[in-house]
């Protein structure tokens, strides 16, 4: 257990849908990291927030957003869901922005069908 | 914006050969970090570099940053078969900005 949670583990749903991902950061930890992987673009940054205000976006579709909650926790949610956004998504927390190592969730597989 | 880039993609040794992957970034970094990524597991953070020509080990792994802080190197000696993964370099351009993953090397050890 690294001490970041995320839920779910799977998700399938179908095209056209809303879901959203949840992430627990590490106890102590302020930055929150939104990161997709798929098979041949590698780990993609989406969205950054610390201590509760956003920080910085990566490629992130208009279609998806993301929040930090005064615990910590953030939720990213994916809507109008296309083929294309079936992958894994991980969370990774870190002490703070900057020279810090991240610790990651073991991520939500979804599938859009 | 900032690229790292990651060779080779794949490489598949016996087990007790060497291993070496090589991260290059467009821009020079303020640290790096290396990552390793077990089949159906997530990434597990290694190391973080952050001098010019710094050379860390740990047991079997040896980390290195270039003096141009622009390039860095994972070479693992004598590998077995708990080192199956994905080695994944990462690199921050400036203080505060997310790590930029490159798109990792995976390695497959035969026994």
């Amino acid at each position: 257990d690294s001490g970041v949670t995320q839920t779910p583990k799977h998700l399938i749903t179908a095209t056209g849908q809303r879901v959203t991902l949840r992430c627990s950061p590490r106890s102590g930890d302020l930055s929150v990291y939104w990161y997709q992987q798929s098979l041949d673009q590698g780990l993609q940054f989406l969205i950054q927030y610390y201590n509760g205000e956003e920080r910085a976006k990566g490629n992130i579709l208009e279609r998806f957003s993301a929040q930090q909650f005064p615990d910590l926790h953030s939720e990213l949610n994916l809507s109008s869901l296309e083929l294309g956004d079936s992958a894994l998504y991980f969370c990774a927390s870190s002490v703070g922005p900057g020279n810090y190592g991240y610790t990651f969730g073991s991520g939500t597989r979804l599938t859009v069908v | 914006g900032q690229q790292v880039m990651q060779i080779p993609q794949y490489q598949h040794v016996q087990e007790g050969e060497d291993f070496t992957t090589y991260c290059n970034s467009s821009t020079t970094l303020s640290n790096i970090q290396w990552y390793k990524q077990r089949p159906g597991g997530h990434p597990v953070f290694l190391i973080q570099l952050v001098k010019s020509g710094e050379v860390k080990k740990q047991k079997r792994l040896t980390f290195q940053f270039g003096e141009a802080k622009k390039n860095s190197s994972l070479h693992i000696t004598a590998t077995q078969t708990t080192d199956v993964g994905t080695y994944f370099c990462a690199g921050v351009n400036s203080g505060n900005t997310p790590l930029v993953f490159g798109k990792g090397t995976r390695l497959s050890v035969i026994a």
